[in-house]
């Protein structure tokens, strides 16, 4: 069975600055993805990044990057230069057979 | 080009009254699955489809039945609603097994009450 833990409930970051959200995960399987997803508080789910477990790169898409480090079994999310419209739940994931088990998310506040 | 639709938006219902929460996707997807998402705890799998026929649960599936004799629709059956089954629900698809990208559509609010 796969497990993820974001140990951050909430996290606040000004305008402009890179902030760091936590997840780790713990899998026995040798080939598995990490995701991270944005919930605002509109409700949808919306994919922001994927890291595969042979990837030898640390996954990037614009401001977000994942920070993979497979034997530490983190997957951190980092946004650079977070804007006001980052605010919103954010929640990692990973891949079982088909479907995705995720952690109970952070809630990410980026004030002006 | 749809992606995911989930029908309706929102629903009141009684304790032991029965829905169907509809899901279809126009992308072709062999796989799909059905989500429940509850203050705190995240998204949890309720059952899931590899292809037309072929269902199987996932970590929350007590209470609910899904059948997908399509490969378009996946419903989502409550056959005697309990307030535990409040929640937004999410039906998701994808191309494969692969799970590289997991396209949501964009949620069902159930209260039963």
């Amino acid at each position: 069975a796969q497990k993820i833990t974001q140990t951050q409930p909430g996290m606040f970051v000004q305008e402009k600055e890179a902030v760091t959200l936590d997840c780790t995960y713990d899998t026995s399987d040798q080939s598995y993805g990490l995701f991270w997803y944005k919930q605002p508080s509109s409700g949808e789910m919306i994919f922001l990044i994927y890291q595969g477990s042979y990837d030898e790169q640390n996954a990037t898409e614009g401001r977000y990057s994942l920070n993979f480090q497979k034997a530490r079994k983190s997957a951190n999310l980092v946004i650079s230069a977070s804007q006001l419209g980052d605010s919103a739940m954010y929640f990692c994931a990973i891949t079982g057979y088909s479907t995705l088990t995720f952690g109970k998310g952070t809630m990410l506040l980026v004030s002006p | 080009n749809a992606g995911v639709t989930q029908t309706p938006k929102f629903q009141v219902l009684k304790t032991g009254q029965s829905m169907t929460l509809q899901c279809a996707q126009d992308m072709n997807h062999e796989y799909m699955s059905w989500y429940r998402q509850d203050p705190g705890m995240g998204l949890r799998l309720i059952h899931y489809s590899v292809g037309a026929g072929i269902t199987d649960q996932g970590e929350v599936p007590n209470g609910y039945n899904v059948s997908r004799s399509t490969t378009e629709d996946f419903p989502l059956r409550l056959l005697s609603a309990a307030p535990s089954q409040t929640s937004v629900y999410f039906c998701a698809s994808q191309r494969d097994r692969v799970v590289e990208t997991q396209y949501f559509g964009p949620g069902t609010r159930l209260l039963v009450l």
